[in-house]
């Protein structure tokens, strides 16, 4: 089976503008949780999506969002850029639940840095 | 606020000795402990976990520790190798909810 993908791998934007990163998770997995990682602070949960729906949302402001499609694709925006959304996004899949007792499998991440 | 903490940001070990790498909890209800590991360019990897209801779990040369009335989780790697320098994440989950990660500690192992 394919891994958890993640495009772009690298991207440099700057400040104002948005982003949109996207996310497959492995085939047959329909929960979809997306974290940021920066030195320091470890992963931040940023929300999790199962059957097109968010169920569950981190302590992120509102110029982060996301979607899953039909397909358990996923998609995260970042709107109005600032420098300190320079960090690690991290993708991971999961069978149903992306919280607790499932594992969860992640992608290679999407570096973004903000100038 | 921090609710898992890895207060080592780095930690050196010669290859061959045990590493231990800690981890600490404030969340009384967290009931699933993991930890995973991460290579440079490359997503975090499940490596062990832990129910609340156990105090140890051993896979091959890893093995975790949980100590419920400290709040603490350690990770002891025995023997240690090259291929075991890494990041590694502690994290931990309280019933369906989401998982909550440490900042992670950089082990570097060297021969």
């Amino acid at each position: 089976k394919a891994g958890v993908t993640q495009t772009p791998r690298y991207l440099i934007k700057t400040r104002g503008q948005q982003v949109t990163l996207s996310c497959s998770p492995i085939s047959g997995h329909r929960s979809v949780s997306w974290y940021q990682q920066t030195p320091g602070q470890g992963l931040q949960f940023l929300f999790e999506y199962f059957s097109e729906t968010q169920r569950n949302k981190g302590n992120f402001p509102g110029r982060f969002s996301g979607r899953q499609f039909s397909n358990s694709r996923s998609e995260m925006n970042v709107s109005t850029l600032e420098l300190g959304d320079s960090a690690l996004y991290l993708c991971a899949s999961s069978l149903v639940s992306g919280g607790s007792k499932e594992t969860q499998y992640f992608g290679p991440g999407t570096r973004l840095l903000v100038l | 606020d921090q609710q898992v903490k890895q207060n080592s940001p780095s930690l050196s070990v010669q290859e061959g000795r045990i590493s231990i790498l800690n981890c600490d909890y404030t969340n009384s209800m967290f009931d699933y402990f993991l930890w995973y590991k991460k290579y440079p360019a490359e997503g975090p990897t499940f490596l062990i976990s832990i129910s609340s209801i156990k105090d140890k779990n051993e896979d091959g040369r890893f093995t975790v520790f949980l100590n419920k009335s400290a709040k603490h989780l350690s990770l002891h790697i025995v023997p240690s190798q090259p291929g075991d320098s890494a990041v590694y994440f502690c994290a931990a989950s309280a019933g369906a909810q989401k998982l909550v990660f440490g900042q992670g500690t950089r082990l570097t192992i060297n021969p």
